[in-house]
């Protein structure tokens, strides 16, 4: 099985601190992407990456950054955490190829900022 | 511009009923993907149904059928004989060829099953 998993499921951070959220998935996926969730917005995508070192940005990306050293890794960095960052953070990967490849999801970051 | 519609936020279903959750696409790309996610409570994405812009049939993956209507472009998400464990969110989406391989997310539809 695909196994997608993130470093916290819970996290809070005060205004101002350099937070880091990781991402790290077991199937040699291409593709790893960070979108976050908020109520009646949907998923909105903020980075994604299709190789070691590559990196797009989403639809989202102010007040983002992101790094993959790894293939397997993937970073989701607040350079200087805001409360309307607050949101749960969900990372994806794929497989690049076909448009039929589905994405597989970890179970989710919960991030309060104070 | 590419979009993904989900024009319901909210819906009810009897137990045991079939309900249809609508979801509409835009794209001038010919090749993609479209999909139907869960997402329950405890947060976690669950793949539940692909429909690629090529196949001719309708998918179907147990209770869950897809009605791909391409010259309309919607793509809903048809569940039968509602569980209440199908209560969630249901998010359809998109992936393009030509776009990075990257996912187009709807809004979500809540689902709520009542007993």
């Amino acid at each position: 099985d695909v196994k997608v998993t993130q470093s916290s499921r819970y996290l809070v951070k005060r205004t101002g601190e350099k937070v880091f959220l990781e991402c790290v998935q077991d199937m040699d996926h291409e593709n790893m992407f960070w979108y976050r969730q908020d109520p009646g917005l949907g998923l909105r995508l903020i980075y994604f990456s299709y190789d070691v070192k590559m990196k797009e940005k989403g639809d989202i990306p102010e007040g983002y950054s992101v790094s993959r050293e790894k293939k397997e890794r993937f970073s989701l960095i607040l350079e200087s955490a805001s409360t309307n960052q607050t949101s749960m953070y969900l990372c994806a990967s794929s497989p690049s190829g076909q448009s039929s490849y589905e994405q597989y999801f970890g179970p989710g970051t919960r991030l309060t900022v104070t | 511009a590419q979009k993904i519609t989900q024009t319901q936020p909210g819906m009810f279903v009897q137990e045991k009923e079939a309900v249809t959750l609508d979801c509409t696409y835009d794209t001038s790309d010919p090749s993609y993907g479209l999909f139907w996610y869960k997402q329950p409570s405890s947060g976690e994405m669950i793949f539940l149904i692909y429909q690629g812009s090529y196949d001719q049939q309708n998918a179907t993956e147990g209770r869950y059928s897809l009605n791909f209507q391409k010259a309309r472009k919607s793509a809903n998400l048809v569940i039968s004989a509602s569980q209440l464990g199908d209560s969630a969110m249901y998010f359809c989406a998109m992936r393009l060829e030509g776009q990075g391989f990257s996912f187009i997310f709807g809004k979500g539809t809540r689902l709520l099953v009542k007993p």
